[in-house]
């Protein structure tokens, strides 16, 4: 069954340090989501991709966030400096189209920030 | 924008009892609800969904009902067995922007044999 790659699974690093992310979504899914879940919470949309495109990027803090998918496939997201708030747990899903259909979701990266 | 609220936070059930978790929505322009299920150390799995247009949908153990016009919408799970046991996001989203869910803060559920 076709799945979505992240990595790293867990980072651990220092506030002030930058950090970063892939994902790989499912072959022939044109979108593609970075969602934020913070513990004991449910997840929250940064970014949203159509292919290479930005569709929605409205809740990025895009003073320290950065995000890109230049081929339209996989994607990396980016924090620097990383600050002890951004300790979550970041989840990649894709669909095959942002109208309909469903999200699959990645297993997460969960970052630390010390 | 939206804001979805999500009951019980937490819910203990024996095995063979049925669950349910409620949600609410505040935006009347959502018209995409779906649920997903999320065990420990992985991402979310979408269970079930339902659209506006649909009042009940059921697949196998699991039903989803909405009320529009309560802007409420619930997950319903019988006979419950002990993999059931994990935590449960409802969501909703707008027509033309369906993977920007607005999610619930989760219900864990507890199955206990």
């Amino acid at each position: 069954e076709a799945e979505v790659a992240q990595s790293p699974r867990y980072k651990i690093t220092e506030k002030s340090q930058a950090v970063a992310f892939w994902c790989d979504p499912i072959s022939g899914h044109a979108t593609l989501y970075w969602y934020r879940q913070i513990l004991g919470q449910g997840p929250e949309l940064l970014v949203q991709f159509q292919d290479e495109s930005v569709v929605d990027d409205s809740q990025l803090p895009k003073d320290r966030f950065s995000a890109e998918r230049l081929k339209g496939v996989d994607s990396t997201l980016k924090i620097q400096p990383a600050e002890l708030g951004d300790s979550a747990m970041y989840l990649c899903a894709s669909s095959f189209s942002g109208d309909t259909g469903e999200l699959f979701f990645g297993e997460g990266s969960r970052l630390t920030v010390l | 924008g939206e804001n979805v609220e999500q009951h019980p936070s937490t819910l203990s059930v024996q095995e063979g009892d049925s669950a349910v978790i409620k949600c609410t929505y505040s935006d009347s322009a959502s018209n995409y609800f779906p649920w997903y299920k999320q065990e420990l150390g992985k991402g979310p799995q979408l269970i079930i969904d339902i659209r506006s247009n649909v009042g009940e949908k059921k697949d196998q153990r699991i039903a989803v009902t909405l009320n529009k016009t309560a802007k409420h919408f619930s997950l319903h799970i019988t006979e419950t067995q002990p993999e059931d046991s994990a935590v449960y996001f409802c969501a909703a989203s707008r027509r033309g922007s369906q993977g920007n869910l607005i999610f619930g803060k989760g219900t864990k559920l507890s199955v206990k044999p």
